[in-house]
């Protein structure tokens, strides 16, 4: 069965500072990897998604940037940190098969910024 | 430009009673629904889900329905459970491609004993 964990579980970060937010997933290989945030009252918004080593795509233009150095591996960045990128963010792998499948969860890291 | 809705942010059930929510989406090419259920400060877990060739997706206690002409889906729960006390979201997306589900922004279901 697949794993997926994210680290640190809560972070609170002053405002101008920088961020990184690391998922690693256990039990499955090459695996679509996605980047979600839920901010206050709203509801999840896809940041980033990853098919492979490397290969990054950005759905919102935003403050933060996203890595895939390893096949299991998603970090989430950012070099300044603003107010308005506080939120519980989400790392998410697909388990297929294919077009039939649905996201996998992490169990999430609450970031404030201050 | 929200193209999925969920336009009850809340929704109070009686236990045993039928819990209904409700979602609505604008996007005619997503052809692939899902319901997660969302606890505080976890991540989402999968419900269920209905491809746009069926128009209702049994399991257990959950059913879903899409009409595919209003753009409109439905999750019933049936008995609903305290356990059920849960932040629920649709999602879509479309079969071919990179599986990028968009979410609505959520209900927040409460069964009251």
């Amino acid at each position: 069965s697949q794993t997926i964990h994210q680290w640190p579980a809560t972070l609170v970060q002053p405002v101008g500072s920088p961020l990184s937010l690391e998922c690693t997933v256990e039990g499955t290989s090459n695996p679509n990897l996605y980047w979600y945030r839920q901010a206050a009252g709203r509801g999840l918004q896809l940041l980033f998604y990853s098919v492979g080593i490397g290969q990054i795509s950005s759905e919102v233009p935003q403050n933060l940037s996203a890595s895939r150095p390893q096949d299991r591996q998603f970090i989430l960045s950012s070099k300044k940190l603003l107010l308005s990128d506080s939120g519980f963010y989400l790392c998410a792998s697909y388990l297929g098969p294919w077009g039939t499948g649905e996201l996998f969860f992490g169990e999430g890291s609450r970031l404030t910024v201050l | 430009d929200q193209q999925v809705k969920q336009n009850s942010p809340s929704l109070s059930v009686q236990e045993g009673r039928i819990s209904i929510l409700n979602c609505d989406y604008t996007n005619s090419m997503f052809d692939y629904f899902l319901w997660y259920k969302k606890y505080p400060a976890e991540g989402p877990t999968f419900l269920i889900s209905i491809s746009s060739i069926k128009d209702k997706n049994e399991d257990g206690r959950f059913t879903v329905f899409l009409n595919k002409s209003a753009k409109h889906l439905s999750l019933h729960i049936v008995p609903s459970q305290p356990g059920d006390s849960a932040v629920y979201f649709c999602a879509a997306s479309r079969i071919q491609g990179a599986q990028k589900l968009v979410f609505g922004q959520g209900t927040r279901l409460t069964i009251n004993p």
